[in-house]
């Protein structure tokens, strides 16, 4: 499964929209992009995964460049909810396998 | 629906002792995952199964460490003697067997071995 890179932290004020970047630059073709957050003393949650065209549910959207090499979660509206560590994921499509979980970015929504 | 349910979320023992975490998959759900959480190395895979059979348990750290899934309902993780390097939160997750399917996760045991 190819490697993700992610800042370490960033902030976002509330009512903002919050965009956390990835970088996937060695991902393959049949490889997917899977973003998950964990709370603090919860489990992790999933939140959205793509291939490579844009993705939006009820909780974020996913915006994936056109040569798949880096990604970006959008949370529309951050609320102080949102305060999460959030964890980008390649891997590969038919593979029911782990999640690979990297360190992933620290987002702070502050008021 | 219900999700991942697991018990209990926080248990605390001495050293030695054994140590049994349970957890009950979402219905319908064929893949279990047991991971594990410290600061020092953060989430890894421990094992896990598909159709209550074991498929990979390369992540198991020794001979103390076991899992059984019994049924499609329930598995067990057991710590057996207990060291306090074990001290972690233990996750488990699901996914159906259809390919591409997101892992839906417990909120996990909080083990303090003392």
């Amino acid at each position: 499964d190819a490697k993700t890179t992610q800042p370490p932290s960033m902030d976002c004020a509330e009512g903002r929209a919050a965009n956390l970047p990835c970088n996937h630059s060695t991902i393959s073709g049949n490889e997917y992009v899977y973003w998950y957050r964990q709370i603090h003393s919860q489990g992790p949650q999933y939140i959205i995964h793509g291939l490579k065209n844009n993705e939006t549910n009820e909780m974020a959207s996913l915006i994936i460049t056109e040569d798949r090499k880096s990604s970006t979660l959008i949370l529309p509206h951050a609320t102080l909810r949102d305060t999460a560590v959030y964890y980008c994921i390649v891997r590969v499509a038919w593979k029911n396998n782990d999640m690979r979980f990297g360190a992933g970015t620290r987002l702070t929504v502050k008021p | 629906d219900a999700g991942v349910i697991q018990s209990p979320r926080h248990e605390v023992t001495e050293m030695g002792q054994e140590v049994t975490l349970r957890c009950k998959p979402i219905s319908g759900h064929d893949y279990l995952f047991w991971y594990r959480q410290t600061m020092m190395r953060g989430l890894e895979l421990l094992i896990y199964f598909n159709n209550n059979v074991p498929i990979d348990d390369s992540g198991m750290p020794e001979d103390r460490f076991s899992a059984k899934m019994p049924n499609a309902s329930f598995s067990t993780l057991k710590i057996q003697p207990s060291e306090p390097r074990d001290s972690a939160v233990y996750f488990c997750a699901s996914s159906p067997q259809r390919a591409n399917q997101p892992q839906h996760f417990g909120d996990g045991t909080r083990l303090s071995i003392l």
